[in-house]
């Protein structure tokens, strides 16, 4: 099946930095990807649409200047949270589709601490 | 609007037992319909999927899923549970036209030795 990654799996950091996080498709291209949170023991909320080309479509209370998406390429999507802040802390999932298919497949996810 | 309901927030289960875990959903066009796991800290796996044709999907593990378009269910079933199948699973559910998807909340299942 597709596999996707994320880079890197964990994260600790000071409040006021960013942080990247990748997310990779290895073995099929896509043109869309999706980035998800997850807070403890609650479902996935979908924060933007990452498109390769062009720029990411926000979910509706999502802060586009915060979370910053850049999709470089068809295998490669970026998330950075600038600035974070401990309320930033989370589980963060990337999918991706492989193009013109009907199912996502999801990353291994990146859990960031905020301190 | 699409949103999908899982009822249940824990559904425990003998072990060699059937499961059931219950999904509906709502959509304005055709759904298109899924089921994943999720283990701890780990990202989300592929179970199954409903697009189009026989209502009773098979999937992954022996896994399957009967799409009920008049109950708008898609409920997760398997013959005999195991000890391993403990996680928490998530339906989703896309809308024709639509690019991603949307969650239900997530069901624990606990099988039970």
């Amino acid at each position: 099946g597709a596999v996707v990654s994320q880079h890197p799996s964990r994260v600790i950091c000071k409040s006021g930095t960013s942080v990247k996080i990748e997310c990779r498709s290895l073995d099929f291209q896509a043109t869309t990807m999706f980035w998800y949170r997850q807070f403890p023991k609650q479902s996935l909320m979908l924060m933007a649409t990452s498109n390769e080309g062009s720029k990411a479509t926000y979910e509706q209370g999502v802060e586009k200047d915060k979370f910053l998406i850049n999709h470089a390429s068809l295998t490669l999507s970026t998330l950075t949270v600038t600035s974070a802040h401990p309320e930033d802390s989370s589980f963060y999932i990337c999918s991706a589709p492989p193009s013109g298919k009907e199912t996502q497949y999801f990353g291994p996810g990146t859990r960031l601490l905020v301190l | 609007a699409q949103s999908v309901a899982q009822p249940e927030d824990q559904v425990n289960v003998a072990e060699g037992n059937p499961l059931t875990v219950k999904c509906t959903y709502s959509v304005s066009g055709n759904p298109y319909l899924f089921w994943y796991v999720q283990y701890p800290n780990r990202g989300l796996q592929f179970l199954l999927k409903y697009i189009t044709g026989d209502n009773l999907v098979k999937g992954s593990y022996g896994f399957e899923a009967e799409f009920n378009k008049s109950q708008t269910s898609f409920h997760l079933k398997k013959p005999s549970a195991l000890v391993s199948d403990s996680a928490l699973y998530f339906c989703a559910v896309r809308d024709t036209g639509a690019n991603n998807l949307f969650f239900g909340t997530g069901t624990r299942l606990t099988v039970i030795p």
